[in-house]
């Protein structure tokens, strides 16, 4: 079954400066991946998501992604981070013959002013 | 209606009561999936529908967990003799059939007196 972590449990940076979130995915084969992003008390919001194609995703709010199958990972960025994206952000995998998504725990993104 | 749909946001039972959480899904949308995200955690998959059918429950953690879905809308997720272990916001989602567009719901809290 496939599976995903998340290395980092919580990253602080400072606004304005860049970031990058961590995921690795354990999958036999080319997955589907997905960064949603969790603020305090709400739901999962869909950043963005790898099918196929192009390994470098673009997503909302200024948010991308890079697949990089060699190292199985699929690593978050954003060039300048806002203090509005402190929140939680979890990857997922989704094997290509089922349906049923899998997260890692998650890492905690705190913005200093 | 707009996105997925959960009632009640919040729930407090007892240990030992029954509790039923419900889930809209948005319209259309044929698969249907139960997540439980317990605090400090990533979503943990439980049961996954697709029509009225459970394709798999894999992640169901015991017999006193239970989830429908008669007529392959909404679906009820019912819990057994509650325990304090059960405390946790359990979210629903749901994605067309032939897509992975996720999306959840904000969840319903329960807590376990």
């Amino acid at each position: 079954a496939q599976s995903v972590t998340q290395p980092d449990i919580h990253i602080t940076v400072s606004e304005g400066a860049s970031l990058e979130l961590r995921c690795n995915y354990s999958y036999g084969a080319t997955p589907y991946l997905f960064w949603y992003v969790q603020s305090p008390g709400q739901g999962l919001q869909l950043l963005l998501k790898y099918f196929s194609g192009d390994t470098l995703v673009q997503g909302i709010k200024g948010f991308e992604a890079e697949f990089k199958r060699s190292q199985s990972s699929f690593n978050l960025r954003k060039p300048s981070v806002h203090w509005s994206d402190a929140a939680e952000y979890f990857c997922a995998v989704v094997g290509y013959n089922n349906n049923d998504m899998r997260f890692g725990a998650g890492t905690r993104l705190t913005v200093k002013p | 209606g707009a996105g997925v749909s959960q009632t009640p946001s919040n729930k407090v039972t007892e240990k030992g009561k029954y509790v039923e959480l419900r889930c809209d899904p948005i319209s259309g949308h044929t698969a249907l999936y139960w997540y439980r995200q317990s605090l400090g955690q990533g979503p943990e998959f439980l049961i996954y529908f697709q029509g009225t059918g459970a394709a798999d429950d894999s992640g169901l953690p015991n017999d006193r967990f239970f989830a429908v879905r008669p007529e392959g809308s909404v679906s009820t997720l019912k819990i057994q003799r509650t325990e304090r272990g059960d405390s946790a916001v359990y979210l629903c989602a749901s994605s067309p059939r032939d897509g992975y567009g996720y999306t959840f719901g904000s969840g319903t809290r329960l807590t376990v007196v």
